[in-house]
Protein backbone atom coordinates (compact mmCIF):
# COMPACT_ATOMS: atom_id res chain seq x y z
CA UNK A 1 0.00 0.00 0.00
CA UNK A 2 1.12 3.71 -0.80
CA UNK A 3 2.15 5.60 2.26
CA UNK A 4 2.44 8.44 0.80
CA UNK A 5 -0.64 9.55 -1.58
CA UNK A 6 -0.53 13.02 -3.90
CA UNK A 7 -3.70 12.50 -6.07
CA UNK A 8 -3.10 15.82 -8.01
CA UNK A 9 -0.58 14.85 -11.10
CA UNK A 10 -0.90 18.47 -12.19
CA UNK A 11 -2.08 21.47 -11.37
CA UNK A 12 -2.57 25.13 -12.37
CA UNK A 13 -2.75 28.87 -10.44
CA UNK A 14 -3.33 32.19 -12.07
CA UNK A 15 -0.38 34.27 -10.74
CA UNK A 16 -0.71 35.84 -7.33
CA UNK A 17 -3.34 33.79 -6.33
CA UNK A 18 -3.15 30.72 -3.71
CA UNK A 19 -2.64 26.92 -4.36
CA UNK A 20 -3.44 23.86 -2.40
CA UNK A 21 -1.83 20.70 -3.07
CA UNK A 22 -3.08 17.46 -2.01
CA UNK A 23 -1.13 14.95 0.41
CA UNK A 24 -2.13 11.82 2.29
CA UNK A 25 -0.57 9.39 4.34
CA UNK A 26 -0.41 6.13 6.08
CA UNK A 27 1.18 4.91 9.22
CA UNK A 28 0.78 3.07 12.33
CA UNK A 29 4.10 5.51 14.02
CA UNK A 30 2.86 7.78 16.96
CA UNK A 31 6.08 9.88 16.23
CA UNK A 32 6.66 10.95 12.37
CA UNK A 33 7.58 14.19 10.50
CA UNK A 34 5.93 15.58 7.20
CA UNK A 35 8.12 17.14 4.66
CA UNK A 36 7.44 18.91 1.37
CA UNK A 37 9.73 19.53 -0.78
CA UNK A 38 10.40 21.34 -4.50
CA UNK A 39 11.95 19.88 -7.39
CA UNK A 40 12.58 22.55 -10.28
CA UNK A 41 13.31 21.29 -13.87
CA UNK A 42 16.89 21.87 -12.63
CA UNK A 43 16.99 18.42 -10.49
CA UNK A 44 17.65 20.04 -7.22
CA UNK A 45 14.95 18.88 -4.40
CA UNK A 46 14.40 22.34 -2.56
CA UNK A 47 13.26 21.40 1.30
CA UNK A 48 9.90 23.70 1.85
CA UNK A 49 8.58 23.14 5.37
CA UNK A 50 8.06 20.58 7.96
CA UNK A 51 5.43 19.62 10.13
CA UNK A 52 5.97 16.97 12.83
CA UNK A 53 2.92 14.58 14.52
CA UNK A 54 3.19 16.13 17.54
CA UNK A 55 3.15 19.89 16.62
CA UNK A 56 -0.24 21.10 17.65
CA UNK A 57 0.03 24.26 15.01
CA UNK A 58 0.26 24.25 11.29
CA UNK A 59 4.09 24.81 10.34
CA UNK A 60 4.69 27.86 8.30
CA UNK A 61 7.48 29.18 5.95
CA UNK A 62 6.89 32.63 4.44
CA UNK A 63 4.74 32.01 1.88
CA UNK A 64 4.21 28.04 2.63
CA UNK A 65 1.99 26.81 5.16
CA UNK A 66 0.79 23.36 5.83
CA UNK A 67 -2.91 22.42 6.62
CA UNK A 68 -1.93 19.44 8.83
CA UNK A 69 -5.32 17.12 9.95
CA UNK A 70 -4.11 14.17 11.54
CA UNK A 71 -6.83 12.55 12.30
CA UNK A 72 -7.58 12.71 8.57
CA UNK A 73 -3.82 11.63 8.06
CA UNK A 74 -3.64 14.62 5.63
CA UNK A 75 -0.94 17.10 5.60
CA UNK A 76 -1.40 19.19 2.69
CA UNK A 77 0.70 22.19 1.39
CA UNK A 78 -1.00 25.67 0.78
CA UNK A 79 1.17 28.72 -1.62
CA UNK A 80 -0.39 31.93 -1.06
CA UNK A 81 0.35 34.69 -3.99
CA UNK A 82 2.08 32.27 -6.65
CA UNK A 83 4.69 33.45 -8.53
CA UNK A 84 5.83 32.47 -11.91
CA UNK A 85 8.78 30.87 -9.78
CA UNK A 86 6.82 28.43 -8.32
CA UNK A 87 6.19 26.20 -11.61
CA UNK A 88 7.76 23.37 -9.90
CA UNK A 89 7.50 19.62 -9.21
CA UNK A 90 6.21 19.37 -5.29
CA UNK A 91 7.00 15.99 -3.36
CA UNK A 92 5.46 15.46 0.39
CA UNK A 93 7.54 12.80 1.88
CA UNK A 94 7.10 11.24 5.45
CA UNK A 95 9.49 10.14 7.68
CA UNK A 96 8.37 7.36 9.98
CA UNK A 97 9.99 7.04 14.21
CA UNK A 98 12.39 8.13 16.14
CA UNK A 99 15.41 6.68 17.62
CA UNK A 100 18.24 4.05 16.57
CA UNK A 101 15.52 1.83 14.58
CA UNK A 102 15.10 4.78 12.19
CA UNK A 103 17.43 4.45 9.48
CA UNK A 104 16.57 8.31 8.44
CA UNK A 105 14.29 7.01 5.45
CA UNK A 106 12.25 9.49 3.48
CA UNK A 107 9.19 7.73 1.69
CA UNK A 108 8.27 10.11 -1.32
CA UNK A 109 4.87 10.48 -2.97
CA UNK A 110 4.62 10.63 -6.29
CA UNK A 111 4.87 14.38 -7.27
CA UNK A 112 1.97 17.46 -8.23
CA UNK A 113 3.21 19.54 -11.18
CA UNK A 114 2.18 22.86 -10.72
CA UNK A 115 2.18 25.58 -13.53
CA UNK A 116 1.82 29.23 -12.32
CA UNK A 117 0.15 31.03 -15.41
CA UNK A 118 0.94 34.77 -15.49
CA UNK B 1 23.44 28.51 -3.59
CA UNK B 2 23.47 24.58 -2.39
CA UNK B 3 25.45 22.53 0.50
CA UNK B 4 25.31 19.43 -1.48
CA UNK B 5 27.29 19.45 -4.37
CA UNK B 6 26.75 16.35 -6.96
CA UNK B 7 29.41 16.10 -9.74
CA UNK B 8 28.71 15.35 -12.60
CA UNK B 9 25.47 16.34 -13.21
CA UNK B 10 25.44 14.66 -16.71
CA UNK B 11 26.71 11.34 -17.61
CA UNK B 12 26.03 9.03 -20.59
CA UNK B 13 27.61 5.72 -20.39
CA UNK B 14 27.63 2.58 -21.83
CA UNK B 15 26.54 -0.85 -20.10
CA UNK B 16 30.12 -2.32 -19.88
CA UNK B 17 31.60 1.16 -18.88
CA UNK B 18 32.72 1.77 -14.73
CA UNK B 19 32.23 5.31 -13.59
CA UNK B 20 31.74 7.02 -10.34
CA UNK B 21 29.08 9.75 -8.82
CA UNK B 22 30.34 12.08 -6.42
CA UNK B 23 29.12 13.77 -3.73
CA UNK B 24 30.22 15.95 -0.83
CA UNK B 25 28.16 18.14 1.55
CA UNK B 26 29.54 21.63 3.22
CA UNK B 27 27.15 21.50 6.03
CA UNK B 28 28.96 19.47 9.05
CA UNK B 29 26.27 16.31 9.01
CA UNK B 30 26.82 13.09 9.49
CA UNK B 31 24.30 11.74 7.67
CA UNK B 32 24.57 11.04 3.81
CA UNK B 33 21.75 9.28 1.41
CA UNK B 34 21.85 7.94 -2.29
CA UNK B 35 18.47 8.38 -3.88
CA UNK B 36 17.37 7.16 -7.58
CA UNK B 37 14.31 9.22 -9.29
CA UNK B 38 13.07 7.54 -12.67
CA UNK B 39 10.61 8.72 -14.63
CA UNK B 40 6.92 8.45 -13.42
CA UNK B 41 8.02 6.93 -10.25
CA UNK B 42 8.65 8.37 -6.52
CA UNK B 43 12.00 8.92 -5.32
CA UNK B 44 13.53 5.61 -3.79
CA UNK B 45 16.13 5.32 -1.29
CA UNK B 46 19.08 3.48 -2.12
CA UNK B 47 21.67 3.79 0.44
CA UNK B 48 21.78 5.65 3.75
CA UNK B 49 25.54 6.03 5.50
CA UNK B 50 25.92 7.97 9.51
CA UNK B 51 29.28 8.39 10.11
CA UNK B 52 30.60 6.79 7.21
CA UNK B 53 28.75 3.53 8.40
CA UNK B 54 26.37 2.19 5.90
CA UNK B 55 22.68 1.78 7.73
CA UNK B 56 20.35 1.17 4.82
CA UNK B 57 20.64 -0.88 1.92
CA UNK B 58 17.75 -0.89 -0.07
CA UNK B 59 18.14 -3.99 -1.74
CA UNK B 60 20.02 -2.41 -4.41
CA UNK B 61 21.83 -4.64 -7.18
CA UNK B 62 25.45 -5.03 -6.66
CA UNK B 63 25.91 -3.01 -9.73
CA UNK B 64 25.83 -0.35 -7.79
CA UNK B 65 28.47 -0.13 -4.81
CA UNK B 66 28.27 3.17 -2.53
CA UNK B 67 31.30 4.62 -0.65
CA UNK B 68 31.72 7.28 2.15
CA UNK B 69 35.07 7.79 3.03
CA UNK B 70 34.62 10.30 5.56
CA UNK B 71 30.98 12.16 6.54
CA UNK B 72 31.54 14.57 3.89
CA UNK B 73 31.85 12.69 0.87
CA UNK B 74 30.03 10.10 -0.62
CA UNK B 75 30.50 8.00 -4.22
CA UNK B 76 28.34 5.91 -6.54
CA UNK B 77 30.29 3.46 -8.19
CA UNK B 78 28.47 2.25 -11.07
CA UNK B 79 29.66 -0.86 -13.21
CA UNK B 80 27.56 -3.22 -16.00
CA UNK B 81 24.73 -1.05 -15.24
CA UNK B 82 21.27 -1.74 -17.47
CA UNK B 83 18.81 0.72 -19.86
CA UNK B 84 16.44 0.66 -16.91
CA UNK B 85 19.08 2.30 -14.43
CA UNK B 86 18.93 5.35 -16.28
CA UNK B 87 17.63 7.88 -14.00
CA UNK B 88 18.33 10.65 -11.90
CA UNK B 89 20.75 10.34 -8.91
CA UNK B 90 20.16 12.52 -5.93
CA UNK B 91 22.34 12.85 -3.10
CA UNK B 92 21.30 14.15 0.54
CA UNK B 93 22.66 14.79 4.07
CA UNK B 94 21.18 15.50 7.31
CA UNK B 95 22.03 16.53 10.03
CA UNK B 96 21.76 12.69 11.91
CA UNK B 97 19.68 9.52 10.97
CA UNK B 98 17.83 8.88 13.80
CA UNK B 99 15.62 11.94 14.60
CA UNK B 100 12.47 12.42 12.23
CA UNK B 101 12.40 16.00 12.31
CA UNK B 102 15.42 17.45 10.41
CA UNK B 103 14.99 17.58 6.67
CA UNK B 104 17.26 16.17 4.50
CA UNK B 105 18.99 18.46 2.07
CA UNK B 106 19.98 17.47 -1.22
CA UNK B 107 22.21 18.35 -4.40
CA UNK B 108 21.29 18.88 -8.12
CA UNK B 109 21.45 15.40 -9.05
CA UNK B 110 23.51 13.50 -11.70
CA UNK B 111 21.47 12.63 -14.61
CA UNK B 112 22.47 9.01 -16.08
CA UNK B 113 21.77 7.81 -19.63
CA UNK B 114 22.88 4.22 -20.05
CA UNK B 115 23.06 3.40 -23.52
Amino acid sequence: AQKITQTQPGMFVQEKEAVTLDCTYDTSDQSYGLFWYKQPSSGEMIFLIYQGSYDEQNATEGRYSLNFQKARKSANLVISASQLGDSAMYFCAMREGLGSSNTGKLIFGQGTTLQVKP
Amino acid sequence: ETGVTQTPRHLVMGMTNKKSLKCEQHLGHNAMYWYKQSAKKPLELMFVYSLEERVENNSVPSRFSPECPNSSHLFLHLHTLQPEDSALYLCASSQEVTYSNQPQHFGDGTRLSIL
